[in-house]
């Protein structure tokens, strides 16, 4: 059975780095193939791709956000870390992660998302 | 990249079928079969229900089909139900190992 559960804090101060952690089990990132994504929603809003980290370490980002996120990952674990730099109120939202399984183009499996506010 | 243009409301009562269609462009919609689908109600995470434009995962009711014309998809739920009432998400793969979602619509089974 694939789940995946977010951590990370509620709340974070503007211009401070958010650092989210993605646990997962049923599957493995040293499979080849596998790959893990973040997606995040502002409340209301529509969804937003942020990044991807695969089997072999490649990683991908969001072409406007590239400059604030890096994914990591911890194989043994079964971890995915992502870290947002400067974060504004803007940054609101349900973080979710999410799994792209081995030859595929979607996510199959999601977790139940964690809600960071960003306020002072 | 620019969101996805998807029908903020559409509605049906039940037994009927809705379309709920989702506008791309030729970098993403158009240019690749790897359009998804996703359901959410609310205060819970997206469920997949169709990809690769017209796939169902197993367990998701053949009520649920998904096409594709030129730059736009489209999501089709036939004989609705009122659990299908929620909102409804497309995502497109944009090239270089990136994603877009759609602005969301909302379905509500009268």
């Amino acid at each position: 059975q694939v789940t995946l559960k977010e951590s990370g804090p509620a709340l974070v101060n503007p211009t401070q780095t958010l650092t989210l952690t993605c646990t997962f089990s049923g599957f493995s990132l040293s499979t080849s193939g596998m790959r893990v994504s973040w997606i995040r929603q502002p409340p209301g809003k529509a969804l937003e791709w942020l990044a991807r980290i695969d089997w072999d370490d490649d990683k991908f980002y969001s072409t406007s956000l590239k400059t604030r996120l890096t994914i990591s990952k911890d194989t043994s674990k079964n971890q995915v870390v992502l870290t947002m730099t400067n974060m504004d109120p803007v940054d609101t939202a349900t973080y979710y992660c999410a799994r792209i399984g081995v030859g595929t183009i979607h996510f199959d499996y999601w977790g139940q998302g964690t809600l960071v506010t960003v306020s002072s | 990249q620019s969101a996805l243009t998807q029908p903020r409301s559409v509605s049906g009562s039940p037994g009927q079928s809705v379309t709920i269609s989702c506008t791309g462009t030729s970098s993403d919609v158009g240019g690749y079969n790897y359009v998804s689908w996703y359901q959410q109600h609310p205060g819970k995470a997206p469920k997949l229900m169709i990809y690769d434009v017209n796939k169902r995962p197993s367990g998701v009711p053949d009520r649920f089909s998904g096409s594709k014309s030129g730059n736009t998809a489209s999501l089709t739920v036939s004989g609705l139900q009122a659990e299908d009432e929620a909102d409804y998400y497309c995502c497109s793969y944009a090239g270089s190992y990136t994603w877009v979602f759609g602005g969301g619509t909302k379905l509500t089974v009268l």
